[in-house]
């Protein structure tokens, strides 16, 4: 099983540019989120889904856009980046709900993203 | 704002030796609660899951929890250290709220093992 596969690994754009970061995961799971992770800050919640169709605001939503038109696929973006965006992002899937039975987060390799 | 609290940025252990990774959450109704390992090739890792409900600490091989519920802690300690063991550790916690669950990480605690 592929798990949860983020693209691009890395990238590089200029101030004011727009970019999607890809994440499918192929384990049916209901809830996918996203996080930044900024050193000395560790991971910050940007958008989470508990279902297709559902998006809901996490800790730093500003800046960023995410739908969740399958249940596969919850792509997260940039409409215009600044360099306050630069960041690794990691997304992440679980079964839902998160709390009965204690459903452990599936992470993928992350996205290194540097905005110039 | 509810949140979790790891008030070590960093620490350090021989090997073969025991380590205690602190945590504090303010989050209510907590349910469960993790610890997650990040090595350096940056995926992250599940170490151990408690069940706040239960009152015995969850135990992983050489990982084991000690859970203070009433003090809202949740430390994390490894015996036998081993060089693998080198990483950033989040504790972390269910956040309930609005009829949604989310969960919040701590900042992290980055964990040397010396030879």
């Amino acid at each position: 099983n592929a798990g949860v596969t983020q693209t691009p690994k890395f990238q590089v754009l200029k101030t004011g540019q727009s970019m999607t970061l890809q994440c499918a995961q192929d384990m049916n799971h209901e809830y996918m989120s996203w996080y930044r992770q900024d050193p000395g800050m560790g991971l910050r919640l940007i958008h989470y889904s508990v279902g297709a169709g559902i998006t809901d605001q996490g800790e730093v939503p500003n800046g960023y856009n995410v739908s969740r038109s399958t249940t596969e696929d919850f792509p997260l973006r940039l409409l215009s980046a600044a360099p306050s965006q630069t960041s690794v992002y990691f997304c992440a899937s679980s079964p839902r709900p998160l709390s009965p039975g204690a459903n452990v987060l599936t992470f993928g390799a992350g996205s290194r993203l540097t905005v110039l | 704002a509810q949140t979790v609290t790891q008030s070590q940025p960093e620490m350090s252990v021989q090997e073969a030796e025991t380590v205690t990774l602190s945590c504090t959450y303010d989050t209510s109704e907590s349910d469960y609660l993790f610890w997650y390992k990040q090595p350096p090739s940056r995926q992250m890792i599940l170490v151990i899951r408690q069940e706040a409900y239960k009152q015995q600490n969850a135990t992983e091989n050489r990982f084991s929890v000690n859970f203070q519920k009433a003090a809202k802690s949740f430390s994390l300690k490894i015996s036998d250290s081993q060089l693998g063991d080198a990483a950033m550790y989040f504790c972390d916690s269910i956040l309930k709220g609005g009829g949604s669950e989310k969960l919040v990480f701590g900042k992290g605690t980055k964990l040397t093992v010396n030879p």
